[in-house]
């Protein structure tokens, strides 16, 4: 149980091009999601809560207009990127909390690698 | 501001030691306290959440809470290779779910 898919696991794409990461939680529902970024060697940084039928709410200094947030669903988020840039690059990480069980225990997917060329 | 404190190593220990993991936070009012493992390239995996002082066990792994000191551990028994991983303890604290890491203590477990 407690399976988080994230798709797609690797993209490659242009400076300048809008990505889109998906983010599902395959066998519990999930009203609240987060994703993360982790730079190599770095530790994860939350970049904002994502709450099923309400507007992201952003950590200090991430750009809610450079990364939209959508969480149509109870087990599925999406993160854009939005004319992404070299510097975008990096290892995009969501996370996932059970609402059922209304335990606080964040389960990860896989991960995205973003490369922005 | 909330932190989390852990030695970012590499902490090398032998085959089928125990290896000792420590973390200190800064937050009072913490409720929960986790253990993820994250393996180089991958994401981080849950291992354990301990919720209350004293001890909790899972096969290899021993979580220990302490809030008076605000210290959590994991031991980890009869290490092997496979546990050699960045280990990533977590705490919540407050009412929006959102969990602040540490950032992470690199473990070697030599053959």
């Amino acid at each position: 149980g407690a399976v988080v898919s994230q798709h797609p696991s690797r993209v490659i794409c242009k400076s300048g091009t809008s990505v889109k990461i998906e983010c599902r939680s395959l066998d519990f529902q999930a009203t609240t999601m987060f994703w993360y970024r982790q730079f190599p060697k770095k530790s994860l940084m939350l970049m904002a809560t994502s709450n099923e039928g309400s507007k992201a709410t952003y950590e200090q200094g991430v750009e809610k207009d450079k990364f939209l947030i959508n969480h149509a669903s109870l087990t599925l988020s999406t993160l854009t990127v939005t004319s992404a840039h070299p510097e975008d690059s990096s290892f995009y990480i969501c996370s996932a909390r059970d609402s059922f069980t209304g335990m606080d225990t964040q389960y990860f997917g896989p991960g995205t690698r973003l490369t922005v060329l | 501001q909330k932190e989390v404190e852990q030695n970012s190593g590499p902490l090398s220990v032998p085959e089928g030691a125990i290896a000792s993991l420590n973390c200190t936070y800064s937050d009072r009012v913490s409720q929960s306290f986790f253990w993820y493992r994250q393996y180089s390239g991958k994401s981080p995996e849950l291992i354990m959440s301990i919720y209350s002082n004293g001890d909790k066990e899972d096969g290899r792994f021993t979580a220990q809470l302490n809030k008076a000191s605000q210290y959590v551990s994991l031991l980890i028994r009869d290490s092997q290779p496979s546990d050699s991983a960045t280990y990533l303890c977590a705490f919540r604290g407050g009412s929006n779910y959102k969990l602040t890491f540490g950032k992470g203590t690199l473990l070697t477990v030599n053959p």
